[in-house]
């Protein structure tokens, strides 16, 4: 089965520039999380889907973070405009949503630098 | 509100030597508890969890914590280091029941381990 998978892997842009992020969550898990990690802090979440509706998005920094999960499926993350502070690793997590524990399965993540 | 102590954000042992990770972690509720490892260049991997029950858990790659709720601690401990152990590692919480939860994290622990 294959796991969680994020593209790209590595993105450097230049601020003001837009960026999208990539989520393919395991086939059949529901629940879909984001989270980032900026240089020298802790991971932190940014937001929650359920399918395709946004359960928490308490974690967003702002609104140049928008995120989308069309059809229940993949989810984007789109940053626009970027500034230096969205560098950092962005992390993609899925879970079942029934019949299953609490733990989430974590993508390779993506390396966003912002110049 | 939730939170997660990582006393440490380097330790460096010697091969063979035990390894122990503190975790320290505040919650209002009953917490789930999570060690999470990140090799390089991958995503975070489950090392093991607690949800309800024995209070020593057992992991992958011969790592256990003990959820200790007198002091709030979930430590990480391996009787004798592998050079392969070289990686970071999370602590987690959540206190929600069941799948759709958001994961409280730690700062990190990077592991050394010298020869």
């Amino acid at each position: 089965e294959a796991g969680v998978t994020q593209f790209p892997s590595h993105s450097v842009i230049e601020k003001g520039q837009t960026v999208t992020l990539r989520c393919d969550p395991i086939s059949g898990h529901d629940n879909l999380y984001w989270y980032r990690r900026v240089m020298g802090k802790e991971i932190k979440f940014l937001l929650h889907f359920v399918k395709e509706s946004k359960q928490d998005e308490s974690g967003m920094p702002n609104n140049r973070f928008l995120a989308e999960r069309t059809g229940g499926t993949y989810s984007t993350l789109k940053v626009q405009p970027a500034e230096l502070e969205d560098s950092g690793v962005y992390f993609c997590a899925s879970s079942p949503l029934l019949g299953a524990g609490p733990e989430q399965f974590f993508g390779p993540g993506t390396r966003l630098t912002v110049l | 509100a939730q939170s997660v102590t990582q006393l440490g954000s380097h330790v460096s042992v010697s091969e063979g030597a035990l390894v122990l990770l503190r975790c320290n972690y505040s919650s209002s509720v009953p917490p789930y508890l999570f060690w999470y490892v990140q090799y390089p260049n991958q995503g975070l991997q489950l090392l093991l969890k607690y949800t309800t029950g024995a209070t020593l858990v057992k992991g992958i790659n011969g790592f256990e914590a003990e959820f200790k709720k007198s002091e709030t601690s979930f430590h990480l401990t391996k009787p004798s280091a592998h050079m392969s152990d070289a990686a970071e590692y999370f602590c987690a919480v959540t206190s929600h029941m069941g799948a759709g939860n958001m994961l409280t994290f730690g700062g990190g622990t990077r592991l050394m381990v010298k020869p």
